[in-house]
C-alpha cells in the first residue's frame, strides 16, 4: 500500500545552517506530495506541496522537488532560523485527495 | 476567523466509558477527516468524510465511529475506549478536490 518514510530525528542545527530532511514514498498512481509543519502545542500547517513530477513546492525559504524517478520529496532550506524549530511531516494524498499518508515526523531543533 | 475547533482539548477517561470528541469547521468545507498521532508513527487516518452522510474508513478505523449529519460537524465516537486508544487526535477539513487540509488544535486523550 501507499506509505511515506522520512528520516528519523531529532535534527539539531545551528542558526544559518543548511537543512535537508529526507522523504521517500511508495504509491500506486500519481500522488500529490506535501510537507506539513507542527509547532509545539499546535495542529499541523501546510508548508508546501507539489502535485506532479518535477514540480517544486516552496514557501518561507523551504523547498522540495517531486522526483518520480527516485520517489523522493526532500525538504531543504538554505539558512535555518531558531523560529524554524518544529516537527516536520512529509505526506502524500491518493484517491482524489481523500486518503492521506503521513511520515513519522522529524523534529528540528535550531540553536542560536 | 476561519478555523477548525475540537472539544475537549484534553480528556482522561476509563476503559469502556463511551466518549465523543467534537470537531467543527466554519469554512464550509465538504471534506473532513480524523487522525491519530502517536510517537514514531506520525499521523494515521482514522475516518474521512467527503460530504454530509458520506464517510469512509482510513487506515486505522477499528474501535472508532463517525457521523456527518451536518456539513460543519464531524464527531469522533469511541463506544468502548481501550488504553491502546490513548493518543493525540486531530481533525482536519478541506474543500472538495483541494489538497490543502486545515487542522484543528488537537485533543489529547488518556484512557486508563
Amino acid at each position: 500500500g501507499d506509505s511515506v518514510t522520512q528520516m528519523e530525528g531529532p535534527v539539531t542545527l545551528s542558526e544559518e545552517a543548511f537543512l535537508t530532511i529526507n522523504c521517500t514514498y511508495t504509491a500506486t498512481g500519481y500522488p500529490s506530495l506535501f510537507w506539513y509543519v507542527q509547532y509545539p502545542g499546535e495542529g499541523l500547517q501546510l508548508l508546501l506541496k507539489a502535485t506532479k513530477a518535477d514540480d517544486k513546492g516552496s514557501n518561507k525559504g523551504f523547498e522540495a522537488t517531486y522526483r518520480k524517478e527516485t520517489t523522493s520529496f526532500h525538504l531543504e532550506k538554505g539558512s535555518v532560523q531558531v523560529s524554524d524549530s518544529a516537527v516536520y511531516f512529509c505526506a502524500l494524498s491518493a484517491f482524489g485527495f481523500n486518503k492521506f499518508y503521513f511520515g513519522s515526523g522529524t523534529k528540528l531543533n535550531v540553536k542560536p | 476567523e476561519a478555523q477548525v475547533t475540537q472539544n475537549p482539548r484534553y480528556l482522561i477517561t476509563v476503559t469502556g466509558k463511551k466518549l465523543t470528541v467534537t470537531c467543527s469547521q466554519n469554512m464550509n468545507h465538504e471534506y473532513m477527516s480524523w487522525y491519530r498521532q502517536d510517537p514514531g508513527l506520525g499521523l494515521r487516518q482514522i475516518y474521512y468524510s467527503m460530504n454530509v452522510e458520506v464517510t469512509d474508513k482510513g487506515d486505522v478505523p477499528e474501535g472508532y465511529k463517525v457521523s456527518r449529519k451536518e456539513k460543519r460537524n464531524f464527531p469522533l465516537i469511541l463506544e468502548s475506549p481501550s488504553p491502546n486508544q490513548t493518543s493525540l487526535y486531530f481533525c482536519a477539513s478541506s474543500l472538495a478536490g483541494e489538497e490543502t487540509q486545515y487542522f484543528g488544535p488537537g485533543t489529547r486523550l488518556l484512557v486508563l
